[in-house]
């Protein structure tokens, strides 16, 4: 079964460092998202992206966060300068039509 | 704007027993979709059932089954027969077709299943 690929799965960065979440989603979806899971708390919905470009982001998805698609493959979230709050898991997610979601593993950033 | 509510923030059940999970939404668009996801300790995000909602006909899938009442807004995951591998974080989501198609997540429900 196709699957979302996300690396790495888990990264530590210090405070104020840059950090970029890869994803690989499914060949054929169009639809692509980055979603995020503070820990304990509910999944929050960052961005969605369709067409190179975003379609919808969240009021959390600020001018410290930027997605892109840099070549066919794969799907970007790059953070600019890390606070402590954006540890959390970070799901990339892609949907084909009619509803088909599928995430990834997820990668647990933790900012020190 | 869609609201997903999970009133039960923790459930326990015997081995081998029924358990529902209860789930409320709000929306005012007629054209959507309702999800339970699973997520166990290792925090990947499983699709355990999903309902279309012009879909009369409740989703069945193997042990798992919704109840879909569309008046009222509610969507609860029946699971039949627990085993200990159903424990885990369960969250309601929904999704409003056209645009961006995000997912609205619930908080989340916490279901132990005992030996």
């Amino acid at each position: 079964e196709p699957e979302v690929t996300q690396t790495p799965s888990h990264q530590v960065t210090q405070m104020g460092q840059e950090v970029i979440l890869r994803c690989v989603p499914i060949s054929n979806h169009l639809y692509f998202y980055w979603y995020r899971q503070i820990l304990g708390q509910k999944v929050e919905f960052l961005v969605s992206f369709y067409n190179n470009e975003i379609s919808e982001k969240s009021e959390i998805f600020d001018d410290q966060f930027s997605v892109e698609r840099p070549d066919g493959s794969n799907f970007t979230l790059k953070i600019r300068s890390t606070k402590l709050e954006d540890s959390a898991m970070y799901f990339c997610a892609s949907r084909g039509g009619g509803g088909g979601y599928t995430f990834g593993s997820g990668t647990r950033l933790t900012v020190v | 704007a869609q609201t997903v509510t999970q009133s039960q923030p923790e459930m326990s059940v015997q081995e081998a027993e029924t358990v529902t999970l209860s789930c409320t939404y709000d929306t005012s668009e007629n054209n959507y979709y309702l999800f339970w996801y699973k997520q166990p300790p290792s925090r990947q995000m499983i699709l355990v059932i999903r309902q279309e909602a012009y879909k009369q006909q409740n989703a069945t899938e193997n042990r798992f089954s919704v109840n879909f009442q569309k008046a009222a807004k509610s969507f609860s995951l029946k699971i039949s027969d627990s085993q200990l591998g159903d424990t885990a974080m369960y969250f309601c989501a929904s999704l409003t077709q056209g645009g961006s198609e995000k997912l609205v997540f619930g908080k989340g429900m916490k279901l132990t299943v005992n030996p």
